[in-house]
């Protein structure tokens, strides 16, 4: 079993919905990332978390320490969201252990 | 600041070729690591280093070599290429392991 796992591993939603990507871990961590890697290849840092919720625009990052759990919600859903997220935790040596991600597709 | 730089962007080498993966980051960050991509996988670290003339390793070490002589580069060497090490390289930077990452554009290798 991976020691993160995210889900769905697919999402296609219309223009305009609300969007949920799950991360639950299995170890113990210091914080989280939420990235994002768009078709061109590159990858950005959406968030970095430790407690508690952060708000960027129409993302929103949130994360339970003692459920083990993470999720990213994307608000009035647009076709240029369309992407892979990816989340991302600190283990204990400081070292990243990635989810596999998530292929968001968002329809016009 | 141009953040952190790859090259090359694409690369064909034949089995047991040699080769450096080149990785620069200007933003004097102290931590820097590299990471393979394969489908349906999550990034797996390879190497990683806290510092100049520090380096350890990841996840999947075996058939890659790293030296951090100076802050800002980290390149990365294949020794003697095979056809598993196709996959897609990230250099990523930050100020440490647990702050936020900044990542290269990628090296898509294909052996041959």
């Amino acid at each position: 079993k991976n020691e993160v796992e995210q889900s769905p591993q697919n999402l296609t939603a219309q223009e305009g919905e609300f969007i949920t990507i799950n991360c639950s871990y299995s170890v113990g961590i210091s914080a989280l990332h939420w990235l994002q890697q768009h078709p061109g290849g590159g990858i950005v840092s959406l968030f970095m978390l430790s407690s508690g919720k952060k708000k960027h625009g129409r993302l929103i990052a949130t994360i339970n320490i003692q459920e083990k759990h993470s999720s990213l919600h994307i608000t009035a859903s647009h076709p240029r969201d369309s992407a892979v997220y990816i989340c991302a935790v600190v283990g204990a040596t400081n070292k990243l252990i990635f989810g596999t991600g998530t292929l968001l597709a968002v329809q016009p | 600041n141009a953040g952190v730089t790859q090259t090359p962007k694409f690369q064909v080498l034949k089995t047991g070729q040699s080769m450096t993966l080149q990785c620069a980051q200007d933003m004097n960050h102290e931590y820097m690591s590299w990471y393979r991509q394969d489908p349906g996988m999550g990034l797996r670290l390879i190497h990683y280093s806290v510092g100049a003339g520090i380096t350890d390793q990841g996840e999947v070490p075996n058939g890659y070599n790293v030296s951090r002589s100076t802050t800002e580069d980290f390149p990365l060497r294949l020794l003697s290429a095979a056809p598993s090490q196709t996959s897609v390289y990230f250099c990523a930077s930050s100020q440490w392991g647990a702050e936020e990452q900044f990542f290269g554009p990628g090296t898509r290798l294909t052996v041959l």
